[in-house]
């Protein structure tokens, strides 16, 4: 069974650009969660997802950051406009209806020059 | 903010059982206690979960107490790739995890 995948795990850009994070559930799972970690600091919720709905974004910076999970394909973390304060590591996970345990990706490491 | 206290470090011997201990006085009746570890700068690997009975799975036990506010992880026998920062976390299914500053675990050989 593949587990949850993020792409890609590193991600470069300049200070201006977009930064898209991609995540693939596990199969069989219908719920994302995206989280942040800044460098020695915790792991802090972003945003939850359903397919195509947005269930809490209560985590979610007011700018710049969207979040989305189409009917078809990954769920994908967007940050426009990158600033340095960006550079952290974004993990996803994902769970099933049935149980709710979330199964952590590998993360996807941005840093911002 | 979390709902755990757990201390900030611990160290164990190698081969020797780890337990960890984890405070969580206003836990509600329909919450879980969740465990996670985090290796290095890897995503957090779940460990085991529990609402009021003991449970045991192939990489740990946890023990909740009979009032549910506390718990403990135990790794039987500890190896050095245990190493890691371990998360206990109460929370309902399908809700956003909190995680607090969690116990960095050093086993050394």
């Amino acid at each position: 069974n593949a587990g949850v995948m993020q792409n890609p795990r590193h991600l470069v850009r300049r200070r201006g650009q977009e930064a898209r994070l991609r995540c693939s559930p596990m199969k069989g799972h219908s719920h994302v969660y995206w989280y942040r970690q800044l460098p020695e600091e915790g792991l802090k919720f972003m945003v939850y997802l359903q397919k195509e709905n947005i269930i809490d974004e209560s985590g979610m910076p007011k700018e710049r950051f969207s979040a989305e999970f189409p009917k078809e394909g990954p769920s994908i973390l967007r940050i426009q406009q990158v600033v340095r304060g960006d550079s952290a590591a974004y993990f996803c996970a994902t769970s099933s209806q049935s149980t709710d345990t979330q199964y952590f990706g590998p993360g996807t490491r941005l840093t911002v020059l | 903010d979390a709902k755990t206290t757990q201390p900030p470090s611990m160290d164990c011997a190698e081969g020797r059982a780890a337990n960890l201990p984890c405070n969580h006085s206003t836990i509600s009746g329909n919450e879980y206690v969740y465990w996670y570890r985090q290796i290095h700068s890897q995503g957090p690997q779940y460990i085991i979960h529990g609402l009021k009975n003991n449970e045991t799975n192939e990489m740990a036990s946890l023990i909740i107490t009979e009032d549910r506010k506390s718990s403990t992880l135990i790794l039987p026998h500890a190896t050095l790739r245990d190493t890691a920062v371990y998360y206990c976390i109460v929370g309902q299914g399908a809700q956003k995890l909190v995680f607090g500053q969690g116990t960095r675990l050093t086993i050394n050989p």
